[in-house]
């Protein structure tokens, strides 16, 4: 079955870009829209963005300035980078696989195991 | 963006019990609403999707029902691997957005 999996620093300095990968393993990243979503430690969920295997975007705008997602299909793997970090970009960062309920909506029912970033000088 | 709010925010039951927890949008979202499960240091678990379907491979003691702003997930028979935290999300706008979650516990 289809396998995510986080990688990337577990430490950021202040100001600079955050970067993660998510590689897909098990099925392929066509046909499908992936997502990224974030876990400040002790606190709730918080959507990111996504992105469709063909390359279009849709992003929190909460953190659009700032969030950019990209697709590689012949790696299999989509990322993300945040730039201009602060304490506040310190999470659990997940991907995710979002699936599509037909008129009812999406969600995501594949989940990577989650990166700790912490950033920090 | 579409608030939405859990209650409670935690839960103590035992093992038989039936619970039920309660999603609440800020506007009218129809049926757009998912239930997830997470537990300590995992990541979440696709539960219920459109309000009342049941995701593949979820056991059918997990129920959800409910359209418009109230929503609720129902646990028929609390087993011990029930005991987690449960999120639910809309995805009627963007950005989707999720509950604080309700933290189920062992009394």
């Amino acid at each position: 079955q289809v396998q995510l999996q986080e990688s990337g620093p577990g430490l950021v300095k202040p100001s600079e870009t955050l970067s993660l990968t998510c590689t897909v393993s098990g099925g392929s990243i066509s046909s499908y829209y992936w997502s990224w979503i974030r876990q400040p430690p002790g606190k709730g969920l918080e959507w990111i963005g996504y992105i469709y295997y063909s390359g279009s975007t849709n992003y929190n705008p909460s953190l659009k300035s700032r969030v950019t997602i990209s697709v590689d299909t012949s790696k299999n793997q989509f990322s993300l980078k945040l730039s201009s970090v602060t304490a506040a970009d310190t999470a659990v960062y997940y991907c995710a696989r979002v699936l599509w309920f037909g008129e009812k909506g999406y969600g995501m029912d594949v989940w990577g195991q989650g990166t700790t970033v912490t950033v920090s000088s | 963006d579409i608030q939405m709010t859990q209650s409670p925010s935690s839960l103590s039951a035992s093992v038989g019990d039936r619970v039920t927890i309660t999603c609440r949008a800020s506007q009218s979202i129809s049926s757009y609403l998912n239930w997830y499960q997470q537990k300590p240091g995992k990541a979440p678990k696709l539960l219920i999707y459109a309000a009342s379907s049941l995701q593949s491979g979820v056991p059918s003691r997990f129920s959800g029902s409910g359209s418009g702003t109230d929503f609720t997930l129902t646990i028929s028979s609390l087993q011990p691997e029930d005991f987690a935290t449960y999120y639910c999300q809309q995805s009627y706008s963007t950005p989707p957005t999720f509950g604080q979650g309700t933290r189920l516990e062992i009394k």
